[in-house]
């Protein structure tokens, strides 16, 4: 089954630091583009950031940008994002998402599976 | 950065009804769109990418039309199931921003 399971969040004071993980199964994660996706409590989607499969390209939004790192270990199929100076506005459920590619005359990407979700919550 | 502004935010709509929600995009994003469906304390699944092609398992009541700045998504005969929060997402450009949402409730 192919799957996407997230650790690492917890309650964390302003400030403070977290690392959060994902654990990929039954697929070649080595193959794949991943994503992290965060939801505030009652609020929508935000895309944080993007790494390639092989690592060499990173993107980040620009409200974690220098403060989040994301990063991954195929050897381990696992993906992490490195939080820290953690603000109350970064509380959310953090997912990652695979990126998968469907092409025909021309590529297109989508997120296609998405792990359950782990809960950040920054506050004093 | 691409905005995309969806309409309207709230549906309320009943079983076996046709409905329709817009994603627009602050600039063109050619086909690089995907729709989303959410259930409470659920993550995202799915539902269509490259504007108008329905992702696998998705049933057929589900279409996505649209290419450059106006997108639409249909559900063309509502099921219970149906009844959750949909989101659009380009994926055009960094960083690759959503829909505020459509909740769809049930009347």
């Amino acid at each position: 089954e192919v799957q996407l399971v997230e650790s690492g969040g917890g309650l964390v004071q302003p400030g403070g630091s977290l690392r959060l993980s994902c654990a990929a199964s039954g697929f070649t994660f080595s193959s794949y583009s991943m994503d992290w996706v965060r939801q505030a409590p009652g609020k929508g989607l935000e895309w944080v950031s993007y790494i390639s499969s092989s690592s060499s390209t990173i993107y980040y939004a620009d409200s974690v940008k220098g403060r989040f790192t994301i990063s991954r270990d195929n050897a381990k199929n696992s993906l992490y994002l490195q939080m820290t100076s953690l603000r109350d506005e970064d509380t959310a459920v953090y997912y990652c998402a695979r990126d998968e590619t469907y092409c025909g005359d021309d590529c297109y990407p989508a997120f296609d599976i998405w792990g359950q979700g782990t809960m950040v919550t920054v506050s004093s | 950065d691409i905005q995309l502004t969806q309409s309207p935010s709230f549906l309320s709509a009943s079983v076996g009804d046709r409905v329709t929600i817009t994603c627009r995009a602050s600039q063109g994003i050619s086909s690089y769109l995907v729709w989303y469906q959410q259930k409470p304390g659920k993550a995202p699944k799915l539902l269509i990418y490259a504007a108008s092609t329905l992702q696998s398992g998705v049933p057929s009541r589900f279409s996505g039309s649209g290419s450059g700045t106006e997108f639409t998504l249909t559900i063309s005969s509502l099921q219970p199931e149906d009844f959750a929060t949909y989101y659009c997402q380009q994926l055009n450009s960094y960083p690759q921003t959503f829909g505020q949402g459509t909740k769809l409730e049930i009347k």
